[in-house]
């Protein structure tokens, strides 16, 4: 069953530093997104990318944050200088277009567990 | 924002039937029910998703209330696999794709 892959399964960086978070979605989906779990805390919504661009993003998803889709297979979630509450659970999901808007279901990765030290 | 109501925690014995209920009094019309739920250590996944009748698949049934105002999430017959948080979601029209997350009910099941 194809699934959504995601690397690493746990990045530690310190304060300041750039990273990348890389992210694999399913072949055929063409809708992208990125969420985040802190610690203890719910599973938040970050950005979502369809057709090369942003199509929603949060209040979470600042300047700090981009999103790049490089070739046709990968999906990364990059931020430029890290803070320590940026440490967290990093989820990515991809879901495809043959649904409406409000009845397509997300497939989600494994996850990156970001610390920033 | 539409909105869920869902217990924290319950808990149900294997191989029994679990019931997990979800209050969304401020549906409308075109908003869509969703299930996901996030085993131990993992990403959320997906489970069942439903409108106004009453669906079923090789995970869960969903059994919505004729009024649209509360659902249930039925697992027929629990596993130990099975104890994950669930969460319920509404899925609206004009919301974009975005996935809202609320708390969720945390199920553990007893051996």
């Amino acid at each position: 069953e194809p699934e959504v892959t995601q690397t690493p399964s746990h990045q530690v960086t310190q304060m300041g530093q750039e990273v990348i978070l890389r992210c694999v979605p399913i072949s055929n989906h063409l809708y992208f997104y990125w969420y985040r779990q802190i610690l203890g805390q719910k599973v938040e919504f970050l950005v979502s990318f369809y057709n090369n661009e942003i199509s929603e993003k949060s209040e979470i998803f600042d300047d700090q944050f981009s999103v790049e889709r490089p070739d046709g297979s990968n999906f990364t979630l990059k931020i430029r200088s890290t803070k320590l509450e940026d440490s967290a659970m990093y989820f990515c999901a991809s879901s495809t277009r043959d649904r409406g808007r409000n009845e397509g279901e997300q497939y989600f990765g494994p996850g990156t567990r970001l610390t920033v030290t | 924002d539409a909105k869920t109501t869902q217990p924290n925690s319950m808990e149900s014995n294997e191989e029994e039937p679990v019931h997990l209920p979800c209050n969304h009094s401020t549906i409308s019309g075109t908003d869509y029910i969703h299930w996901y739920r996030q085993l131990p250590s993992q990403g959320p996944e997906y489970v069942i998703h439903g409108l106004t009748s009453n669906v079923n698949n090789r995970m869960a049934s969903l059994a919505i209330a004729e009024d649209r105002k509360s659902s249930t999430l039925i697992l027929h017959r629990a596993t130990l696999r099975d104890a994950a948080v669930y969460y319920c979601i509404l899925r609206e029209d004009n919301a974009g794709n975005m996935l809202t997350f609320g708390g969720g009910t945390r199920l553990m099941v007893k051996p």
